[in-house]
């Protein structure tokens, strides 16, 4: 079941920051968290994962609480490209955890 | 560099009909291996998963079953389809344990009719 909480749906004007974020309040210590995108009809894709430091990378980048009950994905620059179902998860690194998706948050990146 | 490989984009099939539905993965070597389903307007549904060859956990009791044959071959099979079966099937892998994410497939977009 998914351990994570998302607004259902946001606009973005394109050109400016996507702030999206999450609610994992029930994280463990072991668990890190993971961001996927997917655009309508296509397989997930991944954009980035972290522990408990914020991690950027060529895509977006993850802004984790220091508490590690929230995380918030930032995609410095929307473009209509953006537009997309987000999804956010935790799991653990044992192996034999798997990945368990939400509803996720639906972005529309306006012109 | 890895590549998943999953088959057919589409299909539509009668109910009552068989389905085999198959996912190689390339440039790695004992990966974890999973089928989700996406029912329209919906999430991801984890359907099975495999840690090794003959390995399979099934997730949610259903008309489908799956099989590892070998190593970087995983086939979702039903032996009679029905309509609840329509849907957005995805093959998807990760590294054996540890923490490297899971990797999807194009996905094959299955009408049961």
């Amino acid at each position: 079941d998914a351990k994570t909480t998302q607004p259902p749906s946001m606009d973005c004007a394109e050109g400016r920051a996507a702030n999206l974020p999450c609610n994992h309040s029930t994280i463990s210590g072991n668990e890190y968290v993971y961001w996927y995108r997917q655009i309508h009809s296509q397989g997930p894709q991944y954009i980035i994962h972290g522990l408990k430091n914020n991690e950027t990378n060529e895509m977006a980048s993850l802004i984790i609480t220091e508490d590690r009950k929230s995380s918030t994905l930032i995609l410095p620059h929307a473009t209509l490209r953006d537009t997309a179902v987000y999804y956010c998860i935790v799991r653990a690194s044992n192996t034999g955890n798997q990945f368990y998706f939400g509803t996720g948050t639906s972005l529309t990146v306006i012109p | 560099s890895q590549t998943i490989h999953q088959w057919p984009a589409t299909l539509v099939q009668p109910v009552g009909s068989p389905l085999s539905l198959e996912c190689t993965v390339e440039g790695t070597s004992n990966p974890n291996l999973y089928w989700y389903r996406q029912a329209a307007g919906r999430g991801l549904q984890l359907l099975f998963y495999s840690v090794g060859i003959g390995q399979i956990s099934s997730e949610v009791p259903q008309n489908l079953s799956a099989s590892r044959p070998q190593d970087r071959q995983f086939i979702l099979s039903s032996k009679k389809l029905l309509l609840s079966d329509s849907g957005f099937y995805l093959c998807a892998w990760t590294e054996g344990g540890g923490v490297s994410p899971l990797h999807f497939g194009n996905g094959t977009r299955l009408t049961v009719t």
